[in-house]
């Protein structure tokens, strides 16, 4: 069964620190892993997109890494700041239906002062 | 012009009422998206219209309409809807055709509220 994976389902962390978000897949045939920021009651916004051959993608503050061995990736977020409260969605798309993507449940992330 | 606008960012309506939701993109894209998300919860795939043809219908209730006029442009028409349906109804846009980088840009949502 396609389905993805996100740990953990929510974080809090204080303003200047760093953390990191995770998300398995067992998705198949694999085409594309993307990282999307969700603010309250907003429509996601990409933040990183990779593909079978990238391991590591910069936006920023934001570091993702995929592992398609194991089938992980991690979001890292440097130097958080209080902006940074939101949900982080890791979302798999398949190369039989590249309009059909998988969304994980997310990860609900809280920067406070 | 790299965004995927949607109006109107609230709606309230009664079970009887007849609405619509508009999107509108002018990115060149050629695939648009509904999708419902219900809080705290990943959104739901409803429809997808690629080159202003639905092409994918997620089961979605009839009183849920789909509408692509033209390559810029998508519809939901709603009618007797259910309280249950209040939710965040997103649009997204993409080039169609499939590639690996195929990247989905999502609309600020709508926020429908049933009464």
């Amino acid at each position: 069964k396609n389905q993805v994976e996100q740990s953990p389902q929510s974080l809090i962390i204080l303003e200047g620190k760093n953390c990191t978000l995770q998300c398995n897949y067992t998705v198949s045939p694999f085409s594309n892993l993307r990282w999307y920021k969700q603010d309250t009651g907003r429509g996601p916004v990409s933040l990183t997109i990779m593909t079978f051959s990238e391991n590591t993608k910069s936006n920023g503050r934001y570091t993702a890494t995929l592992d398609a061995d194991t089938k992980q990736s991690s979001l890292h977020i440097t130097a958080s700041q209080l902006s940074d409260s939101a949900s982080y969605i890791c979302v798999v798309s398949l190369k039989t239906s590249y309009d059909k993507v998988i969304f994980g449940p997310g990860t609900s992330l809280s920067v406070i002062p | 012009d790299t965004e995927v606008t949607q109006t109107p960012k609230h709606l309230v309506m009664g079970m009887t009422n007849k609405k619509s939701l508009k999107c509108e993109q002018h990115m060149g894209h050629r695939a648009m998206y509904w999708y419902k998300q219900k809080a705290k919860k990943p959104p739901e795939l409803m429809f997808v219209y690629s080159y202003e043809k639905l092409s994918i219908n997620e089961s979605v209730p009839s009183r849920f309409s789909p509408e692509c006029p033209n390559s810029s442009l998508l519809n939901l028409h709603l009618h007797a809807l259910q309280p249950e349906d209040s939710a965040l109804y997103l649009c997204a846009s993409s080039q169609a055709g499939g590639s690996s980088y195929n990247e989905q840009f999502f609309g600020p949502g709508t926020r429908l509220t049933v009464l």
